[in-house]
């Protein structure tokens, strides 16, 4: 069955950096892309952007450009979303979610709490 | 691009029928018939209920169905059950590879 397991909760400073891992099993990895969603407390769903798991080329939705970096390991089938100079509006739970152009987000990883606080 | 709007709340009784708005665009909602609906519990991921405006994933129930019209989308949940009382998204493709989020709406069960 499809899974998408992502890493656990992360408690950042501000400044610092984050890597958060979403590993894919049960389907061929480069067969969907894979998208990052954000939702901040108590708040909506929010596109981050995508990978082509084929190619690793991203794409960024308008807000999530310059300190968020989107990237692969294909030989363990895993993504990671990267995170640097972090501020206190990026805490949010992310997730990573499988998609196509038909279905886009058809699978979900668990989510990821980042929380930034000093 | 701005997300699609959605009412902030809906609610029914058991056995009623709520039907959930979703606003975009032409270069959206619109444009395409890639709309798509999601399930959120309180603290768990979203689930897929609804793709391509009118398709459902397996084992989703046949209580949800989806359309569209225009710049619009809707999504109606037949014969209201406890279990469906949760956060409802649609989202839709939004042309250059990009995807928009609408607002949300928390689906109360009477």
């Amino acid at each position: 069955q499809v899974q998408l397991v992502q890493s656990g909760s992360e408690l950042k400073k501000p400044g610092a950096s984050v890597k958060v891992s979403c590993k894919a099993s049960g389907y061929t990895f480069t067969s969907y892309a894979m998208n990052w969603v954000r939702q901040a407390p108590g708040q909506g769903l929010e596109w981050m952007g995508w990978i082509n798991t084929n190619t690793g080329n991203p794409t960024y939705a308008q807000g999530f450009t310059g300190r968020f970096v989107f990237s692969l390991d294909t030989s363990v089938s895993t993504a990671y979303l990267q995170i640097s100079s972090l501020k206190a509006e990026d805490t949010a739970v992310y997730y990573c979610a499988r998609g196509t152009v038909t279905t886009p987000f058809d699978y979900w990883g668990q989510g990821t709490l980042v929380t930034v606080s000093s | 691009q701005s997300a699609l709007t959605q009412p902030p709340s809906a609610s029914g009784s058991p056995g009623q029928s709520v039907t959930i708005s979703c606003t975009g665009t032409s270069s959206d909602v619109g444009g395409y018939n890639y709309v798509s609906w999601y399930q959120q519990h309180p603290g768990k991921a979203p689930k897929l209920m609804i793709y391509e405006v009118t398709k459902r994933p397996s084992g989703v129930p046949d209580r949800f169905s989806g359309s569209k019209s225009g710049n619009t989308a809707s999504l109606t949940v037949s014969g209201l059950q406890s279990e469906d009382e949760a956060d409802y998204y649609c989202s839709s493709y939004a042309g250059s590879n990009n995807w928009v989020f609408g607002t949300g709406t928390k689906v109360t069960v009477l």
